[in-house]
């Protein structure tokens, strides 16, 4: 059973720039949250879906966004990127009865 | 590359003794609680879980109790092995329709040999 995947692994983005994010759940699964790992901050909450639908969001910028298509991948988007956005972004996929379980996320460095 | 805080706790063991790993976790109204272990350069890997109208639950050399009262919960690990050397959160979801993790800010397991 192939876990979750989250593309790209690496990304180097300019200031201003923006950048999309995705993740293919676990096949089956159809809740799909984000977090963001800093050294300073840890491991924060930022949105969750579940059948194209956001049902929770954290406290997080405009700037950041996500969608969940009906095969329930998902992408994230930050836009106008701050040198603050450098962060591991990780993905989590949920079934029914199930754990989460977390892709190895996608390094964004901002320069 | 480092994934995780570079000032985190570090409970540092001799291998083969056994290790505990505390958390404080904040809201009343969490109902789930996880343990997870992150390696440096990967995600998050659930080692256990524990339901709220439960206060010990045990696992493969892994066992987790919850103290409501004072909102503690602990992983013990038995026997611990140099495998074992990683970051470990714990995380709790609050009951409503979503599933959302609050995870606290993580303990540095290092095993010596």
């Amino acid at each position: 059973k192939a876990g979750v995947t989250q593309t790209p692994r690496y990304l180097i983005k300019t200031r201003g720039q923006q950048v999309t994010l995705s993740c293919s759940p676990i096949s089956g699964h159809r809740s799909v949250s984000w977090y963001q790992q800093t050294p300073g901050q840890g491991l924060q909450f930022l949105f969750e879906y579940f059948s194209e639908t956001q049902r929770n969001k954290g406290n997080f910028p405009g700037r950041f966004s996500g969608r969940q298509f009906s095969n329930s991948r998902s992408e994230m988007n930050v836009s106008t990127l701050e040198l603050g956005d450098s962060a591991l972004y990780l993905c989590a996929s949920k079934g029914g009865n199930t754990e989460a379980f977390f892709g190895q996320g996608t390094r964004l460095t901002v320069v | 590359g480092e994934s995780v805080g570079l000032h985190l706790p570090t409970l540092s063991v001799q291998e083969g003794d056994n290790s505990i790993i505390n958390c404080a976790y904040s809201n009343s109204a969490s109902d789930y609680f996880i343990w997870y272990k992150q390696e440096s350069g990967k995600g998050p890997q659930f080692i256990i879980d524990i339901r709220s109208n439960m206060d010990k639950r045990q696992g493969q050399r892994v066992t987790v109790l919850l103290n409501k009262t004072v909102k503690h919960l602990s992983l013990q690990i038995a026997a611990t092995q140099p495998g074992d050397s990683a970051v470990y959160f714990c995380a709790e979801n609050i009951k409503d329709s979503s599933y959302k993790l609050i995870f606290g800010s993580g303990t540095r397991l290092l095993v010596r040999p």
